[in-house]
């Protein structure tokens, strides 16, 4: 079983939707949950940084972590097509490597 | 806003030749890394470097890569000779400590190996 399982999608939404990426994992050690948005052929830039179980909000975009069942979620609230890029669940334990998804891409159109 | 900066951008070499990536980390952090993404593929790890050693690598980090923290800014990755299947985008990150996990990459070179 792969550590880190992510829809690559395509996801395709209209502008002002709730858009919902999720991650699955294996492993219970792993202790912080990371998501990151990339552009075509750029590096990915950290959005979000959730520790344990709970829900994070920052504007427009909320994570939450159900460590019980091992999954965990980005949303985007009111969706722009600036939003449209790929977005990459990311995990790890303190002081290791961090294991990525493979990533959904996200298209929004206005 | 401190980032991470990689050069090149792009780069192009024959097969078999060496090259060396560029990285320099956001001043004060502890940790560097590199990823490497093959076209359409997952991000996957390669090393991880501390207090001017390796602390961890994965099995895609073989004996003909090789990383260096020459001075006290840069952070390079060499790939000594290169193949086709090295041909992939590599991304430097770095982060503070080992509490604050947040790791920060740069815009990445892309390498294309002919």
């Amino acid at each position: 079983q792969k550590e880190v399982e992510q829809d690559p999608g395509p996801l395709s939404v209209p502008e002002g939707a709730i858009v919902s990426l999720n991650c699955t994992y294996s492993n219970s050690a792993f202790q912080y949950f990371m998501w990151y948005r990339q552009y075509s052929r750029k590096g990915p830039e950290l959005l979000m940084y959730t520790y344990s179980s709970g829900n994070k909000e920052d504007g427009r975009f909320t994570a939450q972590v159900d460590k019980s069942s091992k999954y965990i979620s980005l949303f985007i609230r009111d969706s722009q097509p600036s939003d449209s890029a790929t977005y990459l669940c990311a995990i790890n334990q303190a002081g290791t490597a961090l294991i990525f998804g493979k990533g959904t891409t996200l298209s929004v159109s206005s | 806003e401190p980032e991470v900066t990689q050069t090149p951008s792009h780069q192009v070499t024959q097969m078999g030749q060496e090259v060396i990536l560029r990285c320099v980390p956001i001043s004060n952090h502890l940790y560097f890394y590199w990823y490497r993404q093959i076209l359409g593929q997952k991000v996957e790890f390669l090393v991880s470097f501390y207090n001017n050693e390796i602390s961890e690598k994965s099995e895609i980090f073989d004996d003909q890569f090789s990383v260096e923290r020459p001075d006290g800014s840069n952070f390079t990755l060499k790939i000594r000779s290169t193949k086709l299947e090295d041909s992939a985008m590599y991304f430097c990150a770095s982060r503070g400590d080992r509490t604050n996990t947040e790791a920060f990459f740069g815009q990445g070179t892309r390498l294309t190996v002919v």
